[in-house]
């Protein structure tokens, strides 16, 4: 069975970047490939992008292409999610899921979410 | 603004039915796209509760199906139990922004 588990809460001054990392078990990690989606407090969610880790191919969303990194590390079955310039409206939980390895399908096991929290 | 739009919230007694819809446009499910579904309890991570517009991993009741039509897909809730008061997400893939789409969320009361 999948098991992902997060990095933990981070506090950030806008300006800053935040990486968050997910380590990957139960399965061979470059089987599939890794999403990340955001959620604000309270309110739904937000896809991010995707990674291959077979292949390190990337999809980032429109809206954050500018400012989101994804990287795998298969040596230790871990996927990163690096976001910079951080705003105040960045601040949510964000998760990193398995989906398909040559493109973004369902994403079917879910880390346990890391909080980012952007002030002054 | 989510490019699919679902409904705030439904409700309904124990027992009885519910449907949520999930409603987008020719650039994501109404070209084809996979639909799926996501159960969220409150202070949880989503779940995968529909995978390929009607498809149930393993261990999802059979009281959750899932349906699509044209542009447009629904998630039924048969039996409703008191457990399944959660928040559900449709989620697919739009050709216009290249990129996989959420729905707003909708919030399942059991009465």
């Amino acid at each position: 069975q999948a098991q992902l588990v997060q990095s933990g809460a981070e506090v950030k001054r806008p300006g800053a970047s935040v990486k968050v990392s997910c380590k990957a078990s139960g399965y061979t990690f470059t089987d599939k490939g890794i999403t990340w989606v955001r959620q604000a407090p309270g309110q739904g969610l937000e896809w991010l992008g995707w990674i291959s880790a077979y292949n390190g191919k990337t999809k980032y969303a429109q809206n954050l292409q500018a400012r989101v990194i994804m990287t795998t590390d298969t040596s230790t079955s871990t996927a990163y999610m690096e976001l910079r310039s951080l705003r105040s409206d960045d601040t949510a939980v964000y998760y990193c899921a398995t989906t398909g390895w040559a493109t973004v399908t369902d994403f079917d096991h879910w880390g346990q979410g890391t909080l980012v929290t952007v002030s002054s | 603004q989510s490019v699919l739009t679902q409904p705030p919230s439904v409700s309904g007694a124990p027992g009885q039915r519910v449907t949520i819809s999930c409603t987008g446009s020719s650039s994501d499910i109404g070209a084809g796209y996979d639909v799926h579904w996501y159960q969220q309890l409150p202070g949880t991570a989503p779940k995968l509760l529909i995978y390929t517009d009607r498809n149930r991993p393993s261990g999802v009741p059979d009281r959750f199906s899932g349906s699509k039509s044209g542009t447009s897909a629904s998630l039924a809730i048969t039996g409703l139990q008191a457990e399944d008061e959660a928040d559900y997400y449709c989620q697919s893939y739009d050709s216009s922004l290249s990129g996989v789409v959420f729905g707003g969320g909708t919030k399942l009361t059991v009465l």
